[in-house]
């Protein structure tokens, strides 16, 4: 079936405007969740859902990063007043619902290549 | 917060010898491990994962061992072949019956198959 995909593929933006990545989980997958992997590095958390709900969301970098998720499905990553740092791929994952076998398995998407010039 | 720390950072063998990467994890509620490889400019894809209630999985050319005693876990890839050269990364998570935390990545090791 179709895996997760992300939206755009690649997002070339100016310092200081605001920029939205899109997730589109596995169909049924209930748990989401974004990292962020610069060049060179290793993968870093940013935030899971669980349903609609966020329960942790220790992993955004400042609070120009937000995520929201509606309908158990489709979540935006948006950033506010972007920087140079935050140039990377941003990967989203999806898992299946708790309770069913291999739910903690996490899915990966192709990512979205984030450059601020 | 969890901290997994991954060695070594490249790994050059030759093709048919194994290859072994080693993780350490610093936090004791971490329970599952898996491991993530990844071909350049390609997604993370999960090759092998591990519970904290087994010590050691073994998938064809593919096993991983879990010492939670001492946090730390390793891959092993036996007869490695050309196919093999990617980056791993190692992870740790913390699995409860209502869902699972973020993982927390290695830093990768760079895996090169010399012919």
């Amino acid at each position: 079936g179709a895996g997760v995909s992300q939206s755009p593929s690649n997002k070339v933006t100016e310092k200081g405007k605001d920029v939205e990545l899109r997730c589109d989980p596995i169909s049924g997958h209930t748990a989401l969740y974004w990292y962020r992997q610069s060049l060179g590095q290793g993968l870093e958390f940013l935030i899971y859902f669980q349903g609609n709900s966020a329960p942790d969301k220790s992993g955004l970098p400042s609070d120009r990063f937000s995520a929201e998720r509606t309908g158990g499905s489709v979540s935006t990553l948006t950033i506010q007043r972007t920087q140079q740092e935050d140039s990377a791929v941003y990967l989203c994952a999806s898992s299946p619902s708790a309770g069913t076998r291999g739910f903690y398995e996490q899915y990966f998407g192709p990512g979205t290549r984030l450059t601020v010039t | 917060g969890e901290n997994v720390e991954q060695h070594p950072s490249t790994l050059s063998v030759q093709e048919g010898d194994s290859a072994v990467i080693k993780c350490t994890y610093s936090d004791s509620a971490s329970n599952y491990f898996p491991w993530y490889k990844q071909e350049l400019g390609k997604r993370p894809q999960l090759i092998i994962d591990i519970r904290s209630n087994v010590g050691e999985k073994k998938d064809q050319r593919i096993a991983v061992t879990l010492n939670k005693t001492a946090k730390h876990f390793s891959l092993h890839i036996t007869e490695t072949q050309p196919e093999d050269s990617a980056v791993y990364f190692c992870a740790a998570s913390t699995v409860w019956g209502g869902g699972a935390d973020g993982l927390t990545f290695g830093k990768g090791t760079h895996l090169i198959i010399q012919p």
